[in-house]
Order: structure tokens, then sequence, then C-alpha cells
């Protein structure tokens, strides 16, 4: 079966502008996560979908993040405007069930400059 | 709040060398543990996944334990490689489906 994907793998924008994420979960999993790593800290969670619901949006850092999971498929996450602090890898992932664990796509790169 | 702490930060042994690396939790109420691994620039690749009512999961050369009781997890490596090298993290889901990753531990293995 096809993995998490994600895109794009890298992103570099300036301070100011605004940029979106995807995320394809493994089809069928209803669960599907945001997490980043900022450099040098630990992987953070952001915000957790039960299919199209925001089950848990507790991690999301401020109002400049707004994620997105129209029909329970695909996942966005927009960043407007983005500051410097918002650099880092964003990782999504996906699951069908607590039993099964995650699984994690590559992450997206994100550099703001 | 579920805190977790892994160590050492960073690890350098030569090749063939068994190692441990450790992981702590501070609220024993888990669901499962899961270790995983990162490459440089690469996403997170899954090791192992224990639930929280098994004691270990054994795969080739890697065996991870859970003590949920005392809130601890290790991950064994045994006849330690070159390509053993990266970050290894754990990761702790709580009961509320939400998962708490630690710092992770930076493995080099030297040829």
């Amino acid at each position: 079966e096809a993995g998490v994907t994600q895109f794009p793998s890298h992103s570099v924008i300036e301070k100011g502008q605004t940029v979106t994420l995807r995320c394809d979960p493994i089809s069928g999993h209803d669960n599907l996560y945001w997490y980043r790593r900022v450099m040098g800290k630990e992987i953070k969670f952001l915000l957790h979908f039960v299919k199209e619901s925001k089950q848990d949006e507790s991690g999301m850092p401020n109002n400049r993040f707004l994620a997105e999971r129209t029909g329970g498929t695909y996942s966005t996450l927009k960043v407007q405007p983005a500051e410097l602090e918002d650099s880092g890898v964003y990782f999504c992932a996906s699951s069908p069930s607590l039993t099964y664990g995650y699984t994690f796509g590559s992450g997206t790169r994100l550099t703001v400059v | 709040k579920q805190e977790v702490t892994q160590i050492p930060a960073a690890l350098s042994v030569p090749e063939g060398e068994n190692l441990v690396l450790n992981c702590s939790f501070t609220d024993s109420a888990i669901y499962n543990l899961q270790w995983f691994r990162q490459d440089p620039g690469k996403g997170l690749t899954s090791l192992l996944l224990i639930q929280s009512s098994q004691r270990e999961q054994t795969s080739g050369r890697l065996n991870a334990s859970l003590d949920k009781s005392s809130g601890r997890s290790t991950l064994y490596i045994a006849a330690s490689q070159p390509g053993d090298s990266a970050t290894y993290l754990c990761a702790v889901m709580g009961n509320n489906n939400d998962m708490r990753f630690g710092a992770g531990t930076r493995l080099t293995v030297k040829p």
C-alpha cells in the first residue's frame, strides 16, 4: 500500500508569505496527525483529525496556523503569515486506530527567511 | 502532561558493539509506545510498536522492552553496524490518542 505522502518536501519562503503543506494519509486511515520539529528540539504535536473533524488542536502554536481536512481524505496545513520561528520540519502521520500505531510521512522542511 | 525523556542525547560506538537506548515517561497510563528511526533529511521510520499489555517486541537485531509501571522503555541494538547510524525517537501514545515524543538519541556507529 502507498505510504503517507507529503508535499512539498522542501519549501523556502520569505517572512510574511503564506505556505500550504499537504498530507495524503494512507487510504482508509481515519486518524491524521500533524507534528513539527523545530531545530534542536523534540517533535511536538500540532493537531489530530478523525476523518474531517478536529479531535484535538491543542498543539497549534497560534492562529497563523490553519489545518483542514475536507472530506476526510487529504489534509492541508496553512501558515499565514509565516514567521522565522516557524522554520522546521512538519510531519504528517496517519493511523487506522490506536492498536496499529502511526505511519509517518517523510516530512516537509520549511525554511522561513 | 506526559513528558518523554531519552538518554543519552548522543552516542558513538564502534561497529559490532551491542547498545541500549533509554526512554522514560512520566505518565504510566499509556496505550502503546513506539520506537522510530530518523535518518538525516528523511522522515520517521517505525521500528517497533509495543502495546501497553506487552513487555517486549523484537525485530531482527532490535529488541524493545517496556516497563509501564516504572515508566521506562529500552531499545537494544545487537551487533551494531554503520548503517544503524541515525536518530532514534521514542514516542508514547496516551489513552486519548495523543502521541508525545522524546528529543531523540543520535547514534553514530563507527566502522
